[in-house]
């Protein structure tokens, strides 16, 4: 059974500084993607991670994946109310095409 | 406007009941999914179609069942059976899925079910 696992699950933050959020998982996957949460909100899509050492950069978040340790991360640098949220990676296994299995979220809050 | 719809936004359900939650796409996308999402929990597959006519269980199908009679609609029912319906329930769409295209999923605004 897949397992995808994120870390932390809550994390407060001041303004300006910078975080990285972690996310493991148990099989074999060159595929994962990062979306966004807002309260009572539908997800939205961050970014697509398609290869082992890709790098995608969006204003102030940055994701990676390294598929050999079979993680990806979420850097936010100098942070900002607006990217308080719920982030979740998810992982789609080598050759399944099927399906995502999504990690549990990390809460977001940056206080100011 | 391409775009994932979802209604009702909010659906109360007394005990006993099915009801039925809706999802359309004008993505023409070929992938649709159904997720569960419990407080402060990731989402839980419910049910996933590849095409029209076809559709797999997904981790936590007991309960529920769906229909997949036109591309761009992927109807959910939560059945009597569904023990602990109460959940944000989120449908999505992705293009294709194949073992060489990724599967990057797009995801409507949600219905809120709420037994009573």
């Amino acid at each position: 059974e897949l397992k995808v696992e994120q870390n932390p699950l809550f994390l407060s933050m001041q303004e300006g500084k910078n975080y990285t959020i972690y996310c493991n998982y148990s099989t074999t996957s060159d595929r994962l993607y990062w979306y966004r949460q807002d309260p009572g909100k539908s997800l939205e899509s961050l970014f697509v991670l398609l290869s082992n050492g890709a790098v995608k950069q969006e204003g102030r978040l940055m994701a990676s994946l390294d598929t050999k340790a079979r993680l990806s991360t979420l850097h936010i640098t100098a942070a900002v109310h607006d990217l308080s949220a719920t982030y979740f990676c998810a992982v789609d296994p080598t050759g399944s095409a099927r399906q995502l299995t999504f990690g549990s979220g990390t809460q977001l809050t940056v206080l100011p | 406007d391409g775009g994932i719809t979802q209604s009702p936004k909010y659906l109360f359900r007394k005990e006993g009941q099915n009801v039925t939650l809706s999802c359309e796409q004008n993505l023409n996308h070929d992938a649709m999914y159904w997720y569960r999402q419990d407080p402060g929990q990731g989402l839980r597959l419910i049910y996933y179609s590849q095409i029209v006519n076809d559709f797999q269980k997904g981790d936590i199908a007991e309960g529920y069942s769906v229909s997949r009679e036109k591309k761009e609609s992927f109807p959910l029912t939560v059945t009597s059976a569904q023990k602990n319906p109460t959940a944000f329930y989120l449908c999505a769409s992705s293009i294709r899925l194949t073992a060489s295209s990724y599967n990057e999923q797009f995801f409507g605004p949600g219905t809120r079910l709420t037994v009573l």
